[in-house]
């Protein structure tokens, strides 16, 4: 299929565990963060957006946090369950530049049941 | 509901040669985008349509053609492939300017000999 990232950096968590994916994104002036969730074979799909007015935005099993000090994000699923696995994307952009996107290299998680 | 779709899947093609990728949206997206994914490098942007006939250049546009004569259509063309342009090559589409929800392709996997 078209998965790409053999060498992405794993996350291994066990079925039913809360997992975190860390993202360091690269510009400041970056006010609107996506993740995305790529399953092997299979296109991109949009799992939760944060704007930076807000630090932390809740969607279903999922968790967003944004600390803009750092340039930090991270991705909280609780949960976890074996169709959590995936390589999970960040991206950033300022506000409108849906074509100035920019993605992370990706993590992968690896749920073991 | 076909959503998006691209074509071909795969693709093995000479150095040299004239490659064509095809995506189609039955949603009528305002925003269309070509992706290129590598390993190491994420999603990276190649061009984009606001709309028909409006398109522009992404962040690696060399090498690469695109029209979109049709709302629906965004054909991705490489004029004389190279070995560099052997990649997954991901169509995607927004409806506007509302959130970074960008629905994406099943990607086309280009081999360049």
């Amino acid at each position: 299929g078209e998965s790409v990232g053999l060498h992405l950096p794993t996350l291994s968590v066990q079925e039913g565990d809360n997992s975190i994916i860390n993202c360091a994104y690269s510009n400041s002036a970056s006010d609107y963060f996506i993740w995305y969730k790529q399953e092997s074979g299979k296109g991109p799909q949009f799992i939760i957006d944060i704007r930076s007015n807000m630090d932390k935005r809740q969607g279903q099993r999922v968790t967003v946090l944004l600390n803009k000090t750092v340039k930090h994000l991270s991705l909280q699923i609780a949960a976890t369950q074996p169709g959590d696995s995936a390589v999970y994307f960040c991206a950033e952009t300022i506000s409108g530049g849906y074509n100035k996107l920019i993605f992370g290299a990706g993590t992968r998680l690896a749920v073991h049941p | 509901d076909a959503g998006i779709t691209q074509s071909p899947r795969y693709k093995i093609t000479e150095t040299g040669r004239q490659v064509t990728l095809m995506c189609h949206q039955t949603w009528s997206h305002s925003y269309m985008f070509w992706y290129r994914q590598d390993l190491g490098h994420g999603l990276r942007l190649i061009y984009y349509s606001a709309a028909a006939d409006i398109t522009d250049k992404g962040e690696v546009p060399d090498g690469y053609v695109v029209s979109r004569s049709k709302t629906e259509n965004f054909p991705l063309t490489l004029e004389s492939a190279t070995r560099s342009q052997t990649s997954v090559y991901f169509c995607a589409s927004i409806p506007g300017q509302g959130t970074g929800e960008l629905f994406f392709g099943e990607g086309s996997r280009l081999t360049v000999l």
